[in-house]
């Protein structure tokens, strides 16, 4: 069936290293890609999206590719700050009859300064 | 422009009991969808509704249910609690469109419910 798998956390980094969370998806169709963070406390926001393959989604410095090749869509960050820490989810949401947001177990970045 | 309100953000319950959560999309949002967020099963979709219909559902059982009011607002209901239903319950609104789910979500801050 429809599933996300990202990358097992807890993910520790100094504050300007580059930050990668691998994410995959199993997806029939051309689903639509996400990243959602939730910081301590809150609920979750919505980072970064793309909706067709080749596109790159980005902001605040995060941005992701959808490779359909690889069905892969990676969050990546040249340089975190510490202000980034928090819980990070790939999610999709497929283009048949279903569709609803499924999210991947969550990625726990702490950035130390 | 006031984000999703969720009540209560707390709450203590016994097995066996039932509760009621609230929520009030962001104003001019028609779709809410409600998810419980677990450590080991992480966020898994309960339901999704769309101009007070129920639009999508997911694989839970009928001990859980929603409905929507025609203000958009949102509630959702859990009857016979058990220990396992011990949870953030996080709703979350998106201006929504006829035909589908874009993806696009709004999320409160959720409901803690604990089961005793």
């Amino acid at each position: 069936g429809d599933s996300v798998t990202q990358m097992e956390g807890p993910v520790t980094l100094s504050e300007e290293a580059f930050l990668t969370i691998n994410c995959t998806y199993t997806a029939t169709g051309y689903p639509s890609l996400f990243w959602y963070v939730q910081y301590p406390g809150e609920g979750l926001q919505l980072l970064l999206k793309a909706t067709k393959a080749d596109d790159k989604g980005s902001n605040k410095g995060f941005e992701a590719t959808y490779r359909k090749e690889t069905t892969s869509f990676h969050l990546e960050k040249g340089s975190v700050q510490v202000s980034d820490s928090a819980v990070y989810f790939c999610a999709f949401i497929s283009s048949g009859s279903a569709r609803q947001l499924t999210f991947g177990s969550g990625t726990q970045l702490t950035v130390l300064p | 422009k006031a984000g999703v309100t969720q009540t209560p953000r707390y709450l203590i319950k016994t097995r066996g009991q039932q509760v009621t959560l609230s929520c009030s999309p962001i104003s001019g949002h028609r779709s809410v969808s409600w998810y419980q967020q677990t450590p080991g099963q992480g966020l898994q979709f309960l339901f999704e509704y769309f101009s007070e219909t129920q639009r999508n559902k997911g694989n839970f059982p009928g001990r859980f249910s929603g409905r929507q009011f025609s203000n958009s607002r949102s509630e959702m209901n859990v009857s016979t609690l058990e220990l396992g239903d011990s949870a953030l319950y996080l709703c979350a609104s998106s201006i929504g469109h006829r035909d589908a789910n874009t993806g696009e979500l709004f999320f409160g801050e959720g409901s803690r419910l604990t089961v005793l």
